[in-house]
């Protein structure tokens, strides 16, 4: 099973600051199966990013990831306050989905 | 609107059952696989099972495997999760969610409920 690893486990930023999440697998993720979600307080997850670099429908373009092999990254060009949340990394690989423990993105 | 919505979620006793059901509408139910999520309180989010969009495939994660069955019914755009020999580590909010592309359920999952609350407790 693939174990997958997030860090910083928290991002403290300001609005219009840029944030740089890492997620990070024990093997290679094989056809970039890897997806980003944002979860709010309360609220379901919500898919930011699917196939480690393709956004979701109705995603503003300042989510990004990028990444393969066993590191990626989620890339929030400037934070807006709707985008203090936790997120997850999620992955699978041999009929297994596994998802990372979180980054919480706090204001500073 | 595309939406999911759980249902069948409660409190039972340790060893005891559920079923969960997930009805969706606003897209073609047939054509995607569908998954169950959940989430512990407090905690991340675990992948439960998924089943293929025809429903001849299903896949578990090894903590439910041989307790829980998922199943779905494409004519009632319905989908299920039967839980047997519950325990206590199986408290969490359980989410039904849609698979974001029709061709492959690895991808990810784009369309989520807001879940249903499972508590297992005497």
């Amino acid at each position: 099973e693939i174990v997958l690893t997030q860090s910083p486990d928290t991002l403290s930023l300001s609005p219009g600051e840029r944030a740089t999440l890492s997620c990070r697998a024990s093997q290679s993720v094989r056809s970039n199966y890897l997806a980003w979600y944002q979860q709010k307080a309360g609220q379901a997850p919500r898919l930011l990013i699917y196939a480690a670099s393709s956004r979701a429908t109705g995603i503003p373009d300042r989510f990004s990831g990028s990444g393969s092999g066993t590191d990626f990254t989620l890339t929030i060009s400037r934070l807006e306050p709707e985008d203090f949340a936790v997120y997850f990394c999620q992955q699978y690989d041999n009929s297994l989905v596994t998802f990372g423990p979180g980054t919480k993105v706090d204001i500073k | 609107e595309v939406q999911v919505v759980e249902s069948g979620g409660g409190l039972v006793q340790p060893g005891g059952s559920l079923r969960l059901s997930c009805a969706a509408s606003g897209f073609t139910f047939r054509k995607y696989a569908m998954t169950w999520v959940r989430q512990a309180p407090g905690k991340g989010l675990e992948w439960v099972s998924t089943v293929t969009h025809s429903g001849v495939s299903t896949f578990y994660a090894d903590s439910v495997k041989g307790r829980f069955t998922i199943s779905r019914d494409n004519s009632k755009n319905t989908l299920y999760l039967q839980m047997n020999s519950l325990r206590a580590d199986d408290t969490a909010l359980y989410y039904c969610a849609k698979v974001v592309v029709t061709t492959a359920w690895a991808y990810g999952m784009d369309v989520w409920g807001q879940g249903t609350t499972v508590t297992v407790s005497s």
